[in-house]
């Protein structure tokens, strides 16, 4: 059973520059949500995607965007990065409206020097 | 007040014993509530998750609810040094709204 997946398992990056991450959901799952997790802090929510659409937003700027694909694939976009960017992202993916058990992949190391 | 709330730790506890970790959360409507597990440098796991008032138990792993006092733990039992982690509280506060919102976490460490 193939689990959540992330790419790139480490990035480093500019100030200013843009990132693009990638994550593939559980086997059986279509909903995908995004976490970003500093460091000695719980992940905070960033946003959800269900059927292709937005279906909720947290506290984060709109420098922060997502997409999801028809196979249920994710993207979390992330412009004019700042150093305050630096964190581990966590993608989540569970099943359907009104499933809450959510399952994190392996995350994403980003640093912004 | 921070919506979902623990103690840091860390917390240590031998080898065999029985650790206990709490949780308290803001809001009254809060349907769901989780447990995830932390090793360092690795990403959440989900151990246990309970919806309803009372015990839910599952291995070494108990889950209490109560929520008249808005208060969510974890016990586990027989504790092994593998147990070593940061544990990871979080609530989903209303149907429809399937954010999971997190506590920082209490690091607990079992002494051999």
């Amino acid at each position: 059973d193939a689990g959540v997946t992330q790419s790139p398992t480490h990035l480093i990056k500019t100030r200013g520059q843009q990132v693009t991450l990638r994550c593939s959901p559980k086997s059986g799952h279509d909903t995908v949500s995004w976490y970003q997790q500093a460091l000695g802090q719980g992940p905070q929510f960033i946003f959800q995607y269900y059927e292709e659409e937005e279906r909720q937003r947290g506290n984060f700027p709109d420098r922060f965007s997502g997409h999801q694909f028809p196979n249920y694939s994710s993207e979390l976009n992330v412009n004019a990065l700042l150093l305050g960017d630096s964190a581990l992202y966590l993608c989540a993916s569970s099943f359907g409206q009104g499933a809450y058990e959510q399952y994190f992949g392996p995350g994403t190391r980003l640093t912004v020097t | 007040q921070k919506e979902v709330e623990q103690n840091s730790g860390p917390l240590s506890v031998p080898e065999g014993a029985i650790a206990s970790l709490n949780c308290t959360y803001s809001d009254r409507g809060s349907q769901s509530f989780f447990w995830y597990r932390q090793y360092s440098g690795k990403s959440p796991e989900l151990i246990m998750f309970i919806y309803s008032n009372g015990d839910k138990e599952d291995g070494r792993f108990t889950a209490q609810l109560n929520k008249a006092s808005q208060y969510v733990s974890l016990l586990i039992r027989d504790s092994q040094p593998s147990d070593s982690a940061t544990y990871l509280c979080a609530v989903i506060s209303n149907f429809g709204n399937e954010k999971l919102t997190f506590g920082t976490g209490t690091r607990l460490t079992i002494i051999p």
